[in-house]
């Protein structure tokens, strides 16, 4: 059964520096989101991404943010500037019937 | 402000019993209802979906959708231990007509099913 896949599984990083977190989903999906879930809190929504653009975004994806599709199976999420805050599992979908997550990358900024 | 609500729990059912889950959602546009099993460190997995107001059956599964009292609930039949995890209710617009919206999830309730 096809997954969505992300890497890092982890990721640890200093408070300033920029990160990328990668996901590979499903292949015949069109849909594509990323999520972020803070230990004990709620999932959040981050941003949406359709034929090669933000169809959609939260308040939370500030100018930090940005995603990116660089070939026909990546779709990534770079934060610029890592800050304390930013510290959480942050999760990849992909949208068939309904959204599938992918494993999550845990970022740790220290 | 768009809310989804759930009780945190935790429930506590045995084995064999049915578990109960219920979900209020404040924003009337939500068209689409997703039910997601998150067990500890791992991340949501779809088990149900539902649209449309009544019930929706799969497998021990139920999902049950009534859109005037803004309430979506899900009964887990013959609850197992494996069936032990935080449940996540989550509700979707449809922007410009497709059913791809953002997820809005409650903060889910813990389940568990002692043998």
């Amino acid at each position: 059964e096809p997954e969505v896949t992300q890497t890092p599984s982890h990721q640890v990083t200093q408070m300033g520096q920029e990160v990328i977190l990668r996901c590979v989903p499903i292949s015949n999906h069109l849909y594509f989101y990323w999520y972020r879930q803070i230990l004990g809190q709620k999932v959040e929504f981050l941003v949406s991404f359709y034929n090669n653009e933000i169809s959609e975004k939260s308040e939370i994806f500030d100018d930090q943010f940005s995603v990116e599709r660089p070939d026909g199976s990546n779709f990534t999420l770079k934060i610029r500037s890592t800050k304390l805050e930013d510290s959480a599992m942050y999760f990849c979908a992909s949208a068939g019937r309904g959204q599938f997550f992918g494993p999550g990358t845990r970022l740790t900024v220290l | 402000q768009k809310e989804v609500e759930q009780n945190s729990g935790p429930l506590s059912v045995p084995e064999g019993a049915i578990a109960s889950l219920n979900c209020t959602y404040s924003d009337r546009v939500s068209q689409s209802f997703f039910w997601y099993r998150q067990y500890s460190g791992k991340s949501p997995e779809l088990i149900m979906s539902i649209y449309s107001n009544g019930d929706k059956e799969d497998g021990r599964f139920t999902a049950q959708l009534n859109k005037a009292s803004q309430y979506v609930s899900l009964l887990i039949r013959d609850s197992q231990p494996s069936d032990s995890a935080t449940y996540l209710c989550a509700t979707a617009a449809h922007p410009g007509g497709t059913s791809y919206g953002k997820l809005t999830f409650g903060q889910g309730t813990i389940l568990t099913v002692h043998p």
